[in-house]
């Protein structure tokens, strides 16, 4: 069964980075499978960040205007998200995950405040 | 892109009700590659069908899905208090992959 979990700061300050890691274990990343970021702001619905494959080919919501990077490490299992230029907007619950396999981490809480 | 469009936004029923609830596409999505997650409260998603009709292993069977090309519901046949969560529609057959807004199912 495929675990994901997610890590990083759950707090950065306005203008900064937001940078998370998603460890996967029970598959290799290098499957056949497109590893997604999906984000919630409190109260709010599911936004999808964007993905990628092991060739490290990646795919974005245009919506996020280039501010946003996923990678993937092969060698640790893992991959990555990072977010520029953070604002209060960005503040929300992010997910890695393989949404059409059903598989969802937990979920990590960021704040974006000062 | 794909939007997915799902109404209505809140549907307030009773238990042992039926609940129907609607995604319907922008345009045609391929292969159906449609699922449905449910969200509880404080929880991450779950899926509970895709290909729009097929339901994962465990799920129960007063879970169903249908429809083809633009528009597809989910069926829910007989309330459970489990149930009263909320339902997002996904599309997966291109990128980006996006989620409906959601339907809120809340106890009447």
């Amino acid at each position: 069964q495929v675990q994901l979990r997610e890590s990083g700061p759950r707090l950065v300050k306005p203008s900064g980075t937001l940078s998370l890691t998603c460890a996967v274990s029970g598959d290799s990343i290098s499957s056949s499978r497109w590893w997604t970021w999906v984000r919630q702001p409190p109260g709010k619905g599911l936004e999808w960040i964007g993905e990628i494959y092991h060739s490290g080919s990646a795919n974005y919501n245009a919506s996020l205007k280039g501010r946003v990077t996923i990678s993937v490490d092969k060698s640790e299992n893992k991959f990555s998200l990072m977010l520029t230029s953070v604002t209060a907007a960005d503040t929300a619950m992010y997910y890695c995950a393989d949404p059409p396999s059903g598989f969802w981490g937990q979920g990590i809480l960021v704040t974006v405040s000062s | 892109d794909i939007v997915l469009t799902q109404s209505p936004g809140t549907l307030s029923l009773s238990p042992g009700e039926r609940a129907t609830l609607s995604c319907r596409a922008s345009q045609t999505v391929n292969r159906n590659y449609l699922a449905w997650h449910q969200q509880r409260p404080g929880q991450a998603p779950r899926i509970l069908i895709f290909e729009a009709s097929r339901r994962v292993t465990g799920i129960p069977d007063r879970f169903s899905g249908s429809g083809s090309g633009t528009d597809f519901t989910l069926t829910i046949s007989r309330l459970e208090p489990e149930d009263f969560a909320v339902y997002y529609c996904q599309h997966y057959a291109d990128s980006p992959r996006t989620f409906g807004q959601g339907t809120k199912v809340e106890i009447k």
